[in-house]
């Protein structure tokens, strides 16, 4: 298993420009999370998804749209790059069963993305 | 809303010496917390979780971690700190608002290792 793959590994933008930072995972996980990561701030999450078709905003979401329309890809989506959006990237995914509680989340190796 | 302090930014110490990481949590209910480690250009990987039970939980590594609810915390520990143990250390709290096991991360801990 590959487990949770992130491209592209880096990436810079100009002010304006789009792009989309795919995920993929092969763990057949229902939950799939997106997180940026600044220094000195921990992890916030922007957009998670408990299934193909149903996603739902974190706690820092403007900036960003998602889909997902098959349990392996979670793509996130900058429609209009700002430089607040210079950040690390981080994908994760967990199979979580009704309301259980306490699932581990599997991490990506995380996007670095620089908006100029 | 949940929330979790991770009050040392850096910490330094020695190959061979003992470890402890602080962290305090925030939540009105039994907490779910997590212990992730980050390698430099890494994702971040479980080390251990506790929810229920033991309040003393081990986790792989040889890092083991101790809740106690009445001072809010969950301090992770190891006793003799290897160079590999270099990273950065996050402390989380699982709450359930609106679905789905959202997880609340401190700010982390940066670990140095002298050799």
């Amino acid at each position: 298993n590959a487990g949770v793959t992130q491209t592209p590994k880096f990436r810079i933008l100009k002010i304006g420009q789009s792009m989309t930072l795919q995920c993929t995972q092969d763990m057949n996980h229902n939950y799939m999370y997106w997180y940026r990561q600044d220094p000195g701030m921990g992890l916030k999450l922007i957009y998670y998804s408990v299934g193909a078709g149903i996603t739902d905003k974190g706690e820092v979401p403007n900036g960003y749209n998602v889909s997902r329309s098959t349990t392996e890809d979670f793509p996130l989506r900058l429609e209009l790059a700002a430089p607040s959006q210079t950040s690390v990237y981080f994908c994760a995914s967990s199979y979580q069963i009704g309301t259980g509680r306490g699932n581990e989340q599997f991490f990506g190796p995380g996007t670095r993305l620089t908006v100029l | 809303a949940q929330s979790v302090t991770q009050p040392d930014i850096h910490i330094t110490v020695s190959e061979g010496a003992s470890l402890e990481l602080r962290c305090n949590y925030s939540y009105g209910a039994t907490p779910y917390l997590f212990w992730y480690v980050q390698s430099p250009g890494q994702g971040l990987q479980l080390l251990l979780k506790y929810f229920s039970g033991d309040t003393l939980v081990q986790g792989i590594k040889g890092f083991e971690a101790e809740f106690k609810r009445s001072q809010s915390s969950f301090n992770l520990r190891k006793p003799s700190v290897h160079w590999s143990d270099a990273a950065e250390y996050f402390c989380a709290v699982e709450g359930i608002t609106g679905g789905g096991n959202k997880l609340t991360f401190g700010t982390g801990t940066q670990l140095k290792v002298e050799l």
